[in-house]
């Protein structure tokens, strides 16, 4: 069965420094997720992929946070300055184009920022 | 802001009974429904969807949409131990999905 791929799937940084993780969705989906989610909350979206281009980022905060998705199959997401709040759960999802675009996620990666 | 609101429990069953989760939404243009499950450490997984309204089952699990209300629930028969986790609600309007904050389900044995 296809899956989302996600690594890695636990870091641990220090404030200040620079963060990457990277998705490879499910083949054939064009449509890509980034979310962050904080324990106890649901996810939040951060960016969304159609093929390369970007259809939502407005709640990504763009003085650290950048994403790209350059052939319109895998994804990074990048941080950089890590702050102590960024430490989250980040999420990565894909869907295809249809009625639903139901989404399937990743494992996600554990972010732990010192 | 387009809302998804969930009880966020605890929601405490008995082995063997039914659970019943419950989540309303703001936007009267959502067009799909999901119920994705989550349990403590991992990401969601996708239990159903349902777009139209009344009813859709699968296995112990029943999905039921009311869009004049509003409302969409998700029922679990014959609830399991290892039905013990958080369970959230995702709406889709437009190109975004809204997730509500989850319930959480324990199952006691």
């Amino acid at each position: 069965e296809a899956e989302v791929a996600q690594s890695p799937r636990y870091k641990i940084t220090e404030k200040s420094q620079a963060v990457a993780f990277w998705c490879d969705p499910i083949s054939g989906h064009a449509t890509l997720y980034w979310y962050r989610q904080i324990l106890g909350q649901g996810p939040e979206l951060l960016v969304q992929f159609q093929d390369e281009s970007v259809v939502d980022d407005s709640q990504l905060p763009k003085d650290r946070f950048s994403a790209e998705r350059l052939k319109g199959v895998d994804s990074t997401l990048k941080i950089q300055p890590a702050e102590l709040g960024d430490s989250a759960m980040y999420l990565c999802a894909s869907s295809s184009r249809g009625l639903t675009d139901t989404q399937y996620f990743g494992p996600g990666t554990r972010l732990t920022v010192l | 802001q387009k809302e998804v609101e969930q009880n966020s429990g605890p929601l405490s069953v008995p082995e063997g009974a039914i659970a019943s989760l419950n989540c309303t939404y703001s936007d009267r243009g959502s067009q799909s429904f999901f119920w994705y499950r989550q349990y403590s450490g991992k990401s969601p997984e996708l239990i159903m969807f349902i777009y139209s309204n009344g009813d859709k089952e699968d296995g112990r699990f029943t999905a039921q949409l009311n869009k004049a209300s509003q409302y969409v629930s998700l029922l679990i028969r014959d609830s399991q131990p290892s039905d013990s986790a958080t369970y959230l609600c995702a709406v889709k309007g437009g190109n975004q999905f809204y997730f509500g904050t989850g319930t959480s389900l324990t199952v006691i044995p």
